[in-house]
């Protein structure tokens, strides 16, 4: 069964430091999202992503973040300059037209130090 | 309350015994979705719900939509132990754009 997969499944970075957090959708899907989830606390959305644009983003989306899909399979999440408070596990999702649901990758866990 | 809030926050049972969560939400939806996540781990999406649906059934899971009280429930049948997990209700809202938003999840624990 084809999946979503994320690397890595843990970073480690000093406050400052820009991250990017890599994810691989399923093939056939078109929208890509991501979202975090703060350690004990609930999933939170980030952004959406379709047609290589943010259909939707948070106000957590601030202009540190930012979302990319530089070839056919990839699709990325930047943190410029990250803060402590960005330590979270980010989930990547992805969906296609059948309207069957949002599938999620495994997670990165981000830990700002 | 908040957007897709899960009741109860815990619930603990005995193996083979059917365990009922409850989610509660605000706005309007293009569906439900369901997901369990193991302690640390990903989200797995169990079922989906549209809108315009009041029941769905997949294996020991059963899934029902009242969008006139604003609410859903997840059914269990027979439970295991391996069902134990925490269970996050998600709705997707009318804006297209498929934004999820999860309610704080309900802790559900089986008991061998």
């Amino acid at each position: 069964e084809p999946e979503v997969t994320q690397t890595p499944s843990h970073q480690v970075t000093q406050m400052g430091q820009e991250v990017i957090l890599r994810c691989v959708p399923i093939s056939n899907h078109l929208y890509f999202y991501w979202y975090r989830q703060i350690l004990g606390q609930k999933v939170e959305f980030l952004v959406s992503f379709y047609n290589n644009e943010i259909s939707e983003k948070s106000e957590i989306f601030d202009d540190q973040f930012s979302v990319e899909r530089p070839d056919g399979s990839n699709f990325t999440l930047k943190i410029r300059s990250t803060k402590l408070e960005d330590s979270a596990m980010y989930f990547c999702a992805s969906s296609g037209e059948d309207g069957a649901g949002q599938y999620f990758g495994p997670g990165t866990r981000l830990t700002v130090t | 309350s908040q957007q897709g809030e899960e009741d109860p926050q815990a619930l603990s049972i005995q193996e083979g015994e059917n365990a009922t969560m409850n989610c509660s939400y605000k706005t309007s939806i293009n569906n439900l979705q369901w997901y369990r996540q193991n302690s640390g781990r990903g989200l797995v999406h169990l079922i989906l719900i549209r809108s315009n649906e009041r029941e769905k059934h997949s294996g020991r899971l059963r899934v029902t939509l009242d969008t006139s009280k604003k609410s859903s429930s997840l059914l269990i049948t027979a439970s295991r132990a391996a069902d134990t997990a925490s269970y996050f209700c998600a709705t997707e809202s009318s804006s297209n754009t498929g934004k999820l938003i999860f309610g704080q999840g309900t802790t559900l624990q089986v008991k061998p």
